[in-house]
């Protein structure tokens, strides 16, 4: 079966440059959520969309943008990287707000390293 | 906000043996649904079970099962004839059923280890 695919898988930035991660959501779900998870801590929400709309925001920096495209596949843009940026991010998707399954499915995660 | 706690921060059980992970969450809703979820080193996320807060009947899933309790809000994980597979860190999660494109909110996780 066909999983959440994000790219790249690991990345490393220097200090003040700017990353773009990808997130492309298995077929037929609409709803994309992203994920950072620092060193040795639990997974802290971002941000999602819906139908190409932003549902809901969580912690995001003002660094930080992102967005969801016709095909659905998202986008997370961080601009003015911090070594504290330095964290597994994950994409997550679900399918169609009205079914029962209420389950997200994870991506692999991006590791992004901030030197 | 919700929130969601997991209070044993590393756990140890022998191989073949039971070991019970707990977790607890603070809400004010009544339709909600929770989820244990494993992150092995490969750090990708893997559910293992989940529960629908509507449903008395405690989820099942081969040798993973949980105890729901409503009332007290607890919302723990056992998982019987442990495996050295098992051993992961596992997370607790929350989501509201109101809306159903709802974030989760994650515990601060259990480090699993299973001896052999």
């Amino acid at each position: 079966a066909a999983g959440v695919i994000q790219s790249p898988r690991h990345l490393i930035k220097e200090k003040r440059e700017t990353a773009t991660l990808k997130c492309y959501p298995i077929p037929r779900h609409d709803t994309v959520y992203w994920y950072q998870q620092g060193p040795g801590q639990d997974p802290q929400f971002l941000i999602s969309f819906y139908e190409k709309m932003q549902s809901d925001k969580g912690s995001i920096p003002d660094r930080f943008s992102a967005q969801q495209f016709s095909d659905y596949h998202s986008e997370l843009n961080m601009s003015s990287l911090e070594l504290g940026d330095s964290a597994l991010y994950f994409c997550a998707s679900s399918p169609d707000g009205t079914s029962e399954n209420n389950e997200q499915f994870f991506g692999p995660g991006t590791r992004l390293t901030v030197l | 906000a919700q929130t969601v706690t997991q209070s044993q921060p590393e756990m140890s059980v022998q191989e073949a043996e039971t070991v019970t992970l707990s977790c607890t969450y603070d809400t004010s809703e009544s339709d909600y649904y929770l989820f244990w979820y494993k992150q092995p080193p490969s750090r990708q996320m893997i559910l293992v079970i989940r529960q629908e807060a509507y449903k008395q009947q405690n989820a099942t899933e081969n040798r993973f099962s949980v105890n729901f309790q409503k009332a007290a809000k607890s919302f723990s994980l056992k998982i019987s004839d442990s495996q050295l597979g098992d051993a992961a860190m596992y997370f607790c999660a929350y989501r509201s059923g109101v809306y159903n494109f709802n974030k989760f909110y994650f515990g601060s996780g259990t480090k699993l280890n299973v001896k052999p």
